[in-house]
Order: structure tokens, then C-alpha cells, then sequence
């Protein structure tokens, strides 16, 4: 079983509709929960990150995590054609793990399409 | 210029060819990472430098080599790589490789495609 799943899409839908994307994941040592967001032919870029459950808002988007399902979201409310990109969950078990011996463990990455 | 910057940008090679990937930030970072993304696949960890000192290699072939010269400038050297090597290799930077909180910022990425 794969760490962390994610669905790769792609997800299409109207400019203005609210958004859910997910990721399950079978660690249960995983607390910290990122996603990023990346546009084509461009790196990953930070957008939110969560520590354990609970919900995390921040303008237009909402994490939220589930420790008991082991299931993350990431809500985008009024999405805008900009929004299109691909968005990537990662989460780790160590606050010392940007980049050290366990790292960050990644989902696929779901590609996301607003239509205008 | 600022940010993380990667060239090229694209590169076709044989696979038995030699050639070097490079990366350069601006951003007065001490941390400096490779990963590789494949289609279809989660973003892979390679290596990571702290400080021009090597401190994770994600058992990685060792037909990559990666260089850091100073904290600046990464570089990933390829010889005889494989098909499936193909993808696209991040470069990413962040203020030291500790606290999860130092977010790393990537550069655009270098599409390789090995024939």
C-alpha cells in the first residue's frame, strides 16, 4: 500500500465553484501536512501547512486534516481560472524533516482545471 | 535575478553521455535540495545539502553525483543514465534543512529525456 494517496484527476470544474482535493495516507506518525500548488512548467510553491488535525484557513483555501481517518483536504472556495494547477499533499512525522532523513513523503498530485 | 534558477531547462541526452544539471538561488539559503518528479509518480527526494555538506542521499544510483560548491550553487552530474531516468529534476532551496517551517522554494525544474 502506497503512503499517501491522491487522486491525479484531472479534476474540471465552473470558475466560482468551491473545490475539494484529498489525500489519504496509512502513517499514522504523519502530523504535519502541506500542500503545494504548481502551474505548469514551474516548481512546487507552499500554499498551506497543518500540524495534527483540525482545519487551517487562509483567504480563499482551507485545510483541513483528519487524524482518526487519515484523510487530508484542501477546499478552495470561489475558484478562479488561476487556479488551475496541479496540487501536491506531502506530510511528514517530524518537525525536523524539511529535509533531512525521512523528508517530506508526497501524493501524485491532482491536476486541477477551472473552466471560465 | 531572483528566486531559484535551473538550466536547462530541457536536455536530451544518450545514455552515454556526460552532462551536468545547475541550480542557483538568490535567496541567501543555507539548505539545498535535488528531487526528481515522474510522471505519474510522487515527487522523490534525492539529495540534500546543508550548509555545502552533504546530509541525505535517498539511495540514489550513483550514476547521479551531486556537487555543492558553495550555498549558492548546486549542481547534479549525470553519466550513463537510463530510459527511465527521464523526468523532471527540482531543484529547492529553504534557510537551513531543520525546522519543517522553512519552507523550501523550487525552481522551474529541468525536463531531462534520456534516449
Amino acid at each position: 500500500q502506497k503512503e499517501v494517496e491522491q487522486d491525479p484527476g484531472p479534476l474540471s470544474v465552473p470558475e466560482g465553484a468551491i473545490v475539494s482535493l484529498n489525500c489519504t495516507y496509512s502513517n499514522s506518525a504523519f502530523q504535519y501536512f502541506m500542500w503545494y500548488r504548481q502551474y505548469s512548467r514551474k516548481g512546487p510553491e507552499l500554499l498551506m501547512y497543518t500540524y495534527s488535525s483540525g482545519n487551517k484557513e487562509d483567504g480563499r483555501f482551507t485545510a483541513q486534516v483528519d487524524k482518526s481517518s487519515k484523510y487530508i483536504s484542501l477546499f478552495i472556495r470561489d475558484s478562479q481560472p488561476s487556479d488551475s494547477a496541479t496540487y501536491l499533499c506531502a506530510m511528514t512525522h517530524d518537525m525536523y524533516s524539511g529535509g533531512g532523513a525521512d523528508g517530506l513523503t508526497f501524493g501524485k498530485g491532482t491536476h486541477l482545471i477551472i473552466q471560465p | 535575478e531572483t528566486g531559484v534558477t535551473q538550466t536547462p531547462r530541457h536536455l536530451v541526452m544518450g545514455m552515454t553521455n556526460k552532462k551536468s544539471l545547475k541550480c542557483e538561488q538568490h535567496l541567501g539559503h543555507n539548505a539545498m535540495y535535488w528531487y526528481k518528479q515522474s510522471a505519474k509518480k510522487p515527487l522523490e527526494l534525492m539529495f540534500v545539502y546543508n550548509f555545502k555538506e552533504q546530509t541525505e542521499n535517498n539511495s540514489v544510483p550513483s550514476r547521479f553525483s551531486p556537487e555543492c560548491p558553495n550555498s549558492s550553487h548546486l549542481f547534479l552530474h549525470l553519466h550513463t543514465l537510463q530510459p527511465e531516468d527521464s523526468a523532471l529534476y527540482l531543484c529547492a532551496s529553504s534557510s537551513s534543512s531543520g525546522l519543517i517551517t522553512d519552507t523550501q522554494y523550487f525552481g522551474p525544474g529541468t525536463r531531462l529525456t534520456v534516449l
